[in-house]
């Protein structure tokens, strides 16, 4: 079982549509949580970033983790041609540092 | 602010040879990260380097290195080469050691023939 597991997609939608990303885990001892977004040929950008359990809301986009299930998701509202691209959760143990664990991500499509 | 920068972008080496890839991170940031990403593993993380020194390292063969100078400017390096090296190399770079809000560069694409 891979540490972290992520639906490689794709994933189409229409222009104003609500998106759901999830990611899986396994490590009960992830603290740290983020979402980035990657373009084609361009590094990844982080959207995201929560620590323990919670939800976090900055703009369109809302990161929801749940510990108790392993189970983290990303939310984005009235979504946007601009927002296709690859989406990629990471996340960390207190130890780790930088060494983060990245999903294989999500291609999102969203056409106008 | 400028951004991390990594050089060269591209890159095409032959099995066997040794290549140097260099890394600029955000003014102020003292932290440098790396990572190779493949199709095949995904993102998966190199290196640390912050004050100089390696802080912490990934499950990487011996012939992947790198080091930080004091400017926090970072160079990787990798020596034989093999066919499976080929990938996109990212530089990350944070604020301070084990910051986990990595901004990362655009990437060294790697092909070895």
């Amino acid at each position: 079982q891979k540490e972290v597991e992520q639906d490689p997609g794709p994933l189409s939608v229409p222009e104003g549509a609500i998106v759901s990303l999830n990611c899986t885990y396994s490590n009960s001892a992830f603290q740290y949580f983020m979402w980035y977004r990657q373009y084609s040929r361009k590094g990844p950008e982080l959207l995201m970033y929560t620590y323990s359990s919670g939800n976090k809301e900055d703009g369109r986009f809302t990161a929801q983790v749940d510990k108790s299930s392993k189970y983290i998701s990303l939310f984005i509202r009235d979504s946007q041609p601009s927002d296709s691209a690859t989406y990629l959760c990471a996340m960390s143990d207190n130890q780790a540092g930088t060494a983060l664990i990245f999903g294989k991500g999500t291609t999102l499509s969203v056409s106008s | 602010k400028a951004g991390v920068t990594q050089t060269p972008r591209y890159l095409i080496k032959t099995r066997g040879q040794q290549v140097t890839l260099s890394c600029s991170p955000i003014s102020g940031h003292r932290s440098v990260s790396w990572y190779q990403q493949t199709p095949g593993q995904g993102l998966q993380f190199l290196f640390e380097y912050f004050s100089e020194t390696q802080r912490n390292k990934g499950n990487f063969p011996g012939r992947f290195s790198g080091r930080q100078f004091s400017n926090s400017r970072s160079e990787m390096n990798v020596s034989t080469l093999e066919l499976g090296d080929s990938a996109l190399y990212l530089c990350a770079s944070s604020l301070g050691q084990g910051g986990r809000a990595l901004h990362f560069g655009n990437g060294t694409r790697l092909t070895v023939t």
